[in-house]
């Protein structure tokens, strides 16, 4: 039972325009979200996080959105460059008991 | 601090043999999670723990499975018999708290032939 799903295995872009990954999840009971970022033979590493209380989260480039009545939530990178090319993990937890589940990897592609 | 530690970085064993995996938390982290990546689930989630207790084991495959936390800055994942099935990357990561970010180490890439 898949509780965290990115049902895009994969994502093409050119550079310059936005990537949009996007995210799914079933567990009510999650109350932050976080993407992490993965290169080949490296473990991955935190990008952004955003909590359940707000619905936008923003660092430079990436912002992350969150729809709780659709459980859903997506991480928007602009402009997209050649070196954000690696698999992007949508993570949730909840904070009560700090489990960590995480989804399938989507494998995003910056074309120059 | 040098970061999540894990070793080895790669295993390749036999079937039927069994199998070691380490991870050295960052010091003062006091949650340590043990993930198993296949192309299939991602990131899998196999066992948490909390100040050195395991709180949720539910994500182990299987009783060949098995994960210690003698103390705060050791943990173990064992598996005995290994299978070719469980060739995987196997990562360890841990936090600070609930919620917050997590910090992966560089895995170990098993491989049971």
């Amino acid at each position: 039972d898949q509780q965290v799903k990115q049902n895009s295995p994969s994502l093409s872009v050119q550079e310059g325009r936005i990537s949009i990954l996007n995210c799914d999840y079933t567990n009510s009971m999650f109350d932050y979200f976080l993407w992490y970022k993965k290169y080949p033979a490296e473990g991955p590493t935190f990008l952004i996080s955003i909590s359940s209380i707000k619905d936008k989260n923003e660092d430079g480039r990436f912002t992350v959105f969150l729809n709780k009545s659709a459980k859903h939530l997506s991480l928007h990178i602009v402009p997209s460059q050649p070196g954000d090319s690696a698999v992007y993990f949508c993570a949730a937890s909840e904070r009560n008991t700090g489990k960590l589940i995480f989804g399938q990897g989507t494998t995003l592609q910056v074309k120059p | 601090d040098a970061g999540v530690i894990q070793s080895p970085r790669h295993e390749v064993t036999e079937m039927g043999q069994e199998v070691t995996l380490r991870c050295k938390p960052i010091s003062g982290h006091d949650y340590l999670f043990w993930y198993r990546q296949t192309m299939m689930r991602g990131l899998e989630l196999l066992i948490y723990f909390n100040n050195n207790v395991p709180i949720d084991d539910s994500g182990m495959p299987e009783d060949r499975f098995s994960a210690k936390m003698p103390n705060a800055s050791f943990s173990t994942l064992k598996i005995q018999p290994s299978e070719p099935r469980d060739s995987a990357v196997y990562f360890c990561a841990s936090s600070f708290h609930t919620g917050g970010e997590a910090f992966f180490g560089q895995g170990t890439r098993l491989t049971v032939v």
